[in-house]
C-alpha cells in the first residue's frame, strides 16, 4: 500500500537559516509521482514541484531544492536562507501512475521567526 | 483567471442532517478531486473524477458520502446523516488531466462543523 510519512510535525528556525523537510514514501509501483505542496496560513494549497519515479535528478528553484533518492525512498525539500514568508505547512504527496489517487503526508509546519 | 471555487466557505450543521458541498473547477479541467483535511492532519483522498469515466470512489469513508459531477464541470459532495467525526475542511482540486500535466489546483475549502 502507498504511504507518505513526514516525521517532522513542526520545525522552528530563525530567518536566514537553512531547513530541510523530510519525506519518506512507500509504494510497490515502479511508476509513480512525488509532489510537494505549500499551505500558507491563508489555507489554499500551492503546488511546488512534481517528480516522476524515473527522474532522480535533484532540482533547484531559487531558494528551494529537492533531493529525490529512490534507494532510501525519500524526497526531501530544503529551503535555503529561510524567510518569514516561508512559514506554512508543507505537504509531501505520492500519486499513482495514472494520477487517480494521491496520498498525502500529515504535513510539516514550518515556523520562520524574524 | 478564475481558480477553483468552493461553496459554502463555512457550514455548521446539526448531527443527523444532510449537507451538500459544491466545487467549481477551473474551466477546461477534466480531472477533479475531493479531499478531507481534519485538524492537524494531512489530506485524505475521497474521490476522483476524470472526464466521462466512472469516478474512483475508493476513498469515500462510508456510504453516507457520495459525489457527483454534472456535465464534466461542477461537482457536489453530499454527506448524509452527518456525524461529529465528519467535521473537517473539505478541499476540492482540479487539474487539466492531460498527459504530462496533472498539477492540482486547490480551492479554498469548505469548513464543515457538525454539532
Amino acid at each position: 500500500a502507498q504511504k507518505v510519512t513526514q516525521a517532522q510535525t513542526e520545525i522552528s528556525v530563525v530567518e536566514k537559516e537553512d531547513v530541510t523537510l523530510d519525506c519518506v514514501y512507500e509504494t510497490r509501483d515502479t511508476t509513480y509521482y512525488l509532489f510537494w505542496y505549500k499551505q500558507p496560513p491563508s489555507g489554499e494549497l500551492v503546488f511546488l514541484i512534481r517528480r516522476n519515479s524515473f527522474d532522480e535528478q535533484n532540482e533547484i528553484s531559487g531558494r528551494y531544492s529537492w533531493n529525490f533518492q529512490k534507494s532510501t525512498s525519500s524526497f526531501n525539500f530544503t529551503i535555503t536562507a529561510s524567510q518569514v514568508v516561508d512559514s506554512a505547512v508543507y505537504f509531501c504527496a505520492l500519486s499513482e501512475a495514472n494520477f487517480n489517487k494521491f496520498y498525502f503526508g500529515s504535513g510539516t509546519k514550518l515556523n520562520v521567526k524574524p | 483567471g478564475a481558480g477553483v471555487s468552493q461553496s459554502p466557505s463555512n457550514k455548521v450543521t446539526e448531527k443527523g442532517k444532510d449537507v451538500e458541498l459544491r466545487c467549481d473547477p477551473i474551466s477546461g479541467h477534466t480531472a477533479l478531486y475531493w479531499y478531507r483535511q481534519s485538524l492537524g492532519q494531512g489530506l485524505e483522498f475521497l474521490i476522483y473524477f476524470q472526464g466521462n469515466s466512472a469516478p474512483d470512489k475508493s476513498g469515500l469513508p462510508s456510504d453516507r458520502f457520495s459525489a457527483e459531477r454534472t456535465g464534466g464541470s461542477v461537482s457536489t459532495l453530499t454527506i448524509q446523516r452527518t456525524q461529529q467525526e465528519d467535521s473537517a475542511v473539505y478541499l476540492c482540486a482540479s487539474s487539466p488531466g492531460l498527459a504530462g500535466d496533472y498539477e492540482q489546483y486547490f480551492g479554498p475549502g469548505t469548513r464543515l462543523t457538525v454539532t
